[in-house]
């Protein structure tokens, strides 16, 4: 069935370092979401990708979605503390139901 | 907060036991969600609901069941519970756009 592959599960940086986390699915997504989930907190939507090699910006966080429309990036530039939590990608097919990658677990050290 | 509401916060049971998760959805979305998250874990698809009718299935155990009623809340059943079901239960409800906002959640412990 089809998955969507997240890597790395974790990632620790020091204050000020960049940060990607990238998502890979085995078929052609319609659309892709991201989300961030603070510690002890629920999902909250960040963004969604709908076109083949979209790229939007949102301050500091750079999000792509691939020509192939089957995978997407996420980049944080220069990490603050408030970035920390786990994003995760959500992807679709035909608009159907949503396939969430296992999330990237981000710790930002002061 | 998201505008999703889901009772209780915390449920703990037995095994063996029956216990009904309750969501209400964001006022006008019709769209109703139903993710499993164990431990450390992402998130699992169980269930998408869409204006009382049953929209997807994912990975949702048989001993699972979900409906959504005519005011759009959604109530999901956990039946014969094991301590393999102990998790947090996240609801979704979303707008046309098909952005998902999340409730807080219900952690279950079975014990």
């Amino acid at each position: 069935g089809q998955q969507v592959m997240q890597i790395p599960q974790y990632q620790h940086v020091q204050e000020g370092e960049d940060f990607t986390t990238y998502c890979n699915s085995s078929t052609t997504l319609s659309n892709i979401q991201w989300y961030k989930q603070r510690p002890g907190g629920h999902p909250v939507f960040l963004i969604q990708l709908v076109k083949s090699g979209e790229v939007k910006k949102q301050k500091r966080l750079t999000f792509q979605f691939g020509e192939a429309k089957k995978n997407s990036s996420l980049h944080i530039t220069a990490t603050q503390t408030t970035d920390v939590g786990t994003y995760f990608c959500a992807g679709q097919r035909n608009f159907n139901k949503f396939y969430f990658g296992s999330g990237t677990k981000l710790n930002v050290k002061p | 907060d998201s505008g999703v509401t889901q009772t209780p916060k915390h449920l703990i049971t037995a095994t063996g036991q029956r216990v009904t998760l309750r969501c209400s959805p964001r006022s006008g979305d019709l769209s109703v969600y139903w993710y499993q998250q164990s431990l450390d874990q992402g998130l699992q698809f169980l269930i998408h609901y869409y204006n009382g009718e049953e929209r997807a299935k994912g990975n949702i155990l048989e001993r699972f069941s979900a409906q959504q009623f005519p005011d759009l809340h959604s109530e999901l059943n956990l039946s014969s519970l094991e301590l393999g079901d102990s998790a947090l239960y996240f609801c979704a409800s979303s707008d046309p756009k098909e952005t998902q906002y999340f409730g807080p959640g219900t952690r279950l412990l079975v014990l």
